[in-house]
C-alpha cells in the first residue's frame, strides 16, 4: 500500500536556527497536508499544498509541494521555542482515507 | 471555527469493560473520524462516518465499533477493553480545503 516517509524524526536546534523536515511518497500525490502538535495537544491544520511545484508561506513557514507531487517540505527559518512540537505531513489515499507521516519532533533550545 | 468536543481528557478502565468515547461537533459537518495515535506508529484511522447511521472500517477497527445516530455525535465503543487499547483516541472531522479538525483527544488507559 501507499507509504509516506518522514524525515527526520526528530531534530534539536538552537532558537534561531532553521528547520527543515521532509514528506516522500513513492506515488503521485493529488494533495498533500501539514499539521503540528504540541506536547500534550491535539494535531493542528497547517495547511494544504495542491499544485505542482506549489509555494505557500506562513510568517516564518515555507511549505513546498515538488514538482513531481511526490515529496513535500516544510522549513522554518529562524526557530522559536513556540515552534516546539511534532510536524506531521498527510496525504489523502482515494476516498476518506488518509496516511499521515510518522511526524518530525522539533525541539528547540533557547 | 469548527469544534470538536471529546468527552473525557483521560479515562481508566479495567480489561474486559466497556467502554464508550464520545465525540460532539458544532458544525454540520458529515464526516466524523476516530484515529488513535500511538508513539512510533503515528495516527491510524479506526472507523469514520460520512452521514448518519453510516459507517466505515479504517485501517484498525478490531475491537471496536461506532455509532452514529445524530450528525454532531460519533461515539467509539470498546466492547471489552484490552491492555493493548491503551492509547490516545482522537476524534475529528473533515472538510478538504481546512483539513481536519481533531478534539483534544482522550488518553485512555486500560490497567
Amino acid at each position: 500500500g501507499q507509504q509516506v516517509m518522514q524525515i527526520p524524526q526528530y531534530q534539536h536546534v538552537q532558537e534561531g536556527e532553521d528547520f527543515t523536515t521532509y514528506c516522500n511518497s513513492s506515488t503521485t500525490l493529488s494533495n498533500i497536508q501539514w499539521y503540528k502538535q504540541r506536547p500534550g495537544g491535539h494535531p493542528v491544520f497547517l495547511i494544504q499544498l495542491v499544485k505542482s511545484g506549489e509555494v505557500k508561506k506562513q510568517k516564518r513557514l515555507t511549505f513546498q509541494f515538488g514538482e513531481a507531487k511526490k515529496n513535500s517540505s516544510l522549513h522554518i527559518t529562524a526557530t522559536q521555542t513556540t515552534d516546539v512540537g511534532t510536524y506531521f505531513c498527510a496525504v489523502n489515499t482515494g476516498g476518506f482515507k488518509t496516511i499521515f507521516g510518522a511526524g518530525t519532533r522539533l525541539f528547540v533550545k533557547a | 471555527d469548527v469544534k470538536v468536543t471529546q468527552s473525557s481528557r483521560y479515562l481508566v478502565k479495567r480489561t474486559g469493560e466497556k467502554v464508550f468515547l464520545e465525540c460532539v461537533q458544532d458544525m454540520d459537518h458529515e464526516n466524523m473520524f476516530w484515529y488513535r495515535q500511538d508513539p512510533g506508529l503515528g495516527l491510524r484511522l479506526i472507523y469514520f462516518s460520512y452521514d448518519v447511521k453510516m459507517k466505515e472500517k479504517g485501517d484498525i477497527p478490531e475491537g471496536y465499533s461506532v455509532s452514529r445516530e445524530k450528525k454532531e455525535r460519533f461515539s467509539l465503543i470498546l466492547e471489552s477493553a484490552s491492555t493493548n487499547q491503551t492509547s490516545m483516541y482522537l476524534c475529528a472531522t473533515y472538510t478538504g480545503g481546512d483539513g481536519y479538525t481533531f478534539g483534544s483527544g482522550t488518553r485512555l488507559t486500560v490497567v
